[in-house]
């Protein structure tokens, strides 16, 4: 079973619109991250989250905001979305001590195509 | 800012062939190094890591040594299969880059019968 799920796997969104893309890990992991692929940029960091806290934002755009309702859970909601934006977005997450250095485990990804 | 190079974009060898997969870093400090794999439709899966000089890192026939003098990080398998077929990232993590993972472009390694 995938310990960390991402939903949906596909999706299509219109210009100017708004989607949130769930993320939920079951690794008992305390620190959350998502990233993005496309074919400029493969594998960007986007933002990481501690105790639902945030620790780093590497997003220049206030259009990306992820939401945390609980500690398992690494939502991101993205806004006036723009063809820019069709990537694909992972979710990952990791123990974190406090000290650095540790391994990050993926989710599958979502597939996000904006026309 | 910290950064990740891989040589090869691509690569493509036949079943028994060597691999090897350049990468070096340029990082302050002594970041931790790592390899990820990643087949189409998945998203990246942790292969090893390292986090000292000289250390090396192991699994599923791939090895990578850490280098600190060089810098670099190299992914080695002395066999390839088909299996291997995948787009492999080296990535590092360290404490000038707020312990995020920075990874490098990614190399496609094709394995051919």
């Amino acid at each position: 079973d995938p310990k960390i799920i991402q939903k949906p796997k596909y999706l299509v969104a219109v210009t100017g619109s708004e989607k949130i893309l769930i993320c939920e890990q079951y690794l008992g992991h305390n620190a959350m991250y998502w990233y993005r692929q496309s074919a400029k940029k493969p594998l960007e960091f986007m933002f990481s989250y501690s105790y639902q806290k945030l620790m780093d934002n590497q997003t220049a755009s206030s259009r990306f905001q992820p939401q945390s309702s609980k500690k398992n859970h690494l939502d991101l909601q993205i806004t006036a979305l723009k063809p820019d934006d069709s990537a694909t977005y992972f979710c990952a997450s990791s123990h974190w001590g406090g000290k650095g250095a540790e391994t990050l485990y993926f989710g599958s990804g979502t597939r996000l195509t904006v026309l | 800012g910290d950064s990740v190079t891989q040589t090869e974009g691509q690569v493509a060898l036949s079943e028994e062939d060597f691999l090897t997969i350049h990468c070096n870093y340029s990082a302050s400090g002594y970041p931790a190094l790592f390899w990820y794999v990643q087949y189409p439709g998945e998203g990246p899966q942790f292969l090893f890591r390292a986090s000292r000089d000289k250390e090396k890192g192991s699994s599923r026939g791939f090895e990578a040594t850490y280098n600190k003098e060089a810098t670099s990080f190299h992914l080695q398998k002395a066999s390839v299969q088909e299996s291997d077929s995948a787009v492999y990232y080296c990535a590092l993590s360290a404490t000038s880059s707020g312990q995020k993972l920075v990874f490098g472009q990614g190399t496609i390694l094709k394995v051919y019968l």
